[in-house]
């Protein structure tokens, strides 16, 4: 069935290096959202994007939306040990209200 | 404002035993969710729905069955448990604006197991 794909599944960095995650789907999106888990907790949103091309920054993250909506990507700047999580991204794939799909997540570990 | 909370935080049961996940939310979300959470395998929803009385299939619905009599309460009710429903379950919920999903609130998850 339809997917959203999630690379990679896990990444370990140094403190300080840089960390990219990367959502992908085969149909268009109508919005892609990113939540953050940490270890043993529950997942928190963290953003939502909407437009074609749209990116956005909190900080250190900076967050972007393909051109043609089929693609994102989250962007961490110079990792911090309070990164280390599992990042989800999310969409909803087809047209009407309906559920978001989830990819399967990609497991930060930052070594200090 | 307690948002999404969920009982047990733990569980055991044996094969065959049936339990119910209790959620709760106190911000008016019109739409509420079930997750099961697997090592490896992401988020996957299991049941949702868009309003009181209305319940829908995910895309992991076998073995478990939800109601929703009221805006704030979407239990989750395992029938006869096995030890495939060995999981993590997050209820979760948003509000209903248009098209675009709103973002969604978790709970603190139910860690159970099945032996």
């Amino acid at each position: 069935g339809q997917q959203v794909m999630q690379i990679p599944q896990y990444q370990h960095v140094q403190e300080g290096e840089d960390f990219t995650t990367y959502c992908n789907s085969s149909t268009t999106l109508s919005n892609i959202q990113w939540y953050k888990q940490r270890p043993g907790g529950h997942p928190v949103f963290l953003i939502q994007l909407v437009k074609s091309g749209e990116v956005k920054k909190q900080k250190r993250l900076t967050f972007q939306f393909g051109e043609a909506k089929k693609n994102s990507s989250l962007h961490i700047t110079a990792t911090q040990t309070t990164d280390v999580g599992t990042y989800f991204c999310a969409g909803k794939l087809n047209s009407g209200y309906s559920t978001l799909t989830f990819g399967k997540g990609t497991m930060l570990l930052v070594s200090p | 404002n307690a948002g999404v909370t969920q009982t047990p935080k733990f569980q055991v049961l044996k094969t065959g035993q049936s339990m119910t996940l209790q959620c709760a939310q106190d911000m008016n979300h019109e739409y509420m969710s079930w997750y099961r959470q697997d090592p490896g395998m992401g988020l996957r929803l299991i049941h949702y729905s868009v309003g009181a009385g209305i319940t829908d299939q995910g895309e992991v619905p076998n073995g478990y069955n939800v109601s929703r009599s009221t805006t704030e309460d979407f239990p989750l009710r395992l029938l006869s448990a096995a030890p495939s429903q060995t999981s993590v379950y997050f209820c979760a919920s948003s509000y209903i604006q248009g098209v675009i999903p709103s973002p969604l609130h978790f709970g603190n998850g139910t860690r159970l197991t099945v032996t």
